[in-house]
């Protein structure tokens, strides 16, 4: 199985900081990488697909980036909304696989 | 609007047997791959199954292959998670969640239902 370590596990940042969460695969997955977001007691929604594709509706201060084993994601500019837990997940080998998830919190 | 609404949770002895089901609407559901995740209280998520859009290809994970069936009901709109041998583990929330296209397990996973609720226990 293709395992996901996401780092940190949590963070705390102000409102306005750089947020930036790293997701290593145990092995190489291609760009075949997503990010989702679960807010407190909330379903997870898809914010980037494909490592880097910005999902319909999602604000543009979240990206992606990274190929192969390394990937990165980032908040430009932490909103009070943006209190939630990250998750990336991988689809180029079954079984689908999660990392261990990124609790984000304000500062 | 598109919208998935899960159902069937509830309480269950170890060993029992529950079906949830998915009810999908604001899309072609018939086009579309469809999944299970669920999610153990307080922690992440656990891909289960994955159906392909005419229901003829399915993926399990280890941790339900041959406990869980996944299948649906296309004329119906309808996903449905069997699930047999129920264990104190399998409790927790359980998501349906719609791919990106048709194809099982290779796509992500761009809606997701409220979730519908699993606790086995005696």
């Amino acid at each position: 199985d293709v395992q996901l370590t996401q780092s940190p596990s949590s963070l705390s940042a102000s409102v306005g900081d750089r947020v930036t969460i790293t997701c290593q695969a145990s092995q190489e997955i291609n760009k075949y990488l997503n990010w989702y977001q679960q807010r407190p007691g909330k379903a997870p929604q898809l914010l980037i697909y494909d490592a880097a594709n910005l999902q319909k509706g999602v604000p543009s201060r979240f990206s992606g980036s990274g190929y192969g084993s390394k990937f990165t994601f980032t908040i430009n500019s932490l909103q009070p909304e943006d209190i939630a837990t990250y998750y990336c997940q991988q689809y180029e080998i079954l079984p689908l696989t999660f990392g261990g998830g990124t609790k984000v919190e304000i500062k | 609007e598109v919208q998935l609404v899960e159902s069937g949770g509830g309480v269950i002895h170890p060993g029992g047997s529950l079906r949830l089901s998915c009810v999908g609407s604001g899309f072609i559901f018939s086009n579309t791959a469809m999944n299970w995740v669920r999610q153990a209280p307080g922690k992440g998520l656990e891909w289960i199954s994955s159906v392909s859009s005419s229901g003829g290809i399915t993926y399990f994970a280890d941790s339900v292959k041959g406990r869980f069936t996944i299948s649906r009901d296309n004329s119906a709109n309808t996903l449905y998670l069997q699930m047999t041998t129920l264990r104190a583990e399998d409790t927790g929330l359980y998501y349906c969640a719609k791919a990106m296209g048709a194809v099982a397990g290779w796509h992500p996973f761009d809606m997701w239902g409220q979730g519908t609720r699993v606790t086995v226990s005696s």
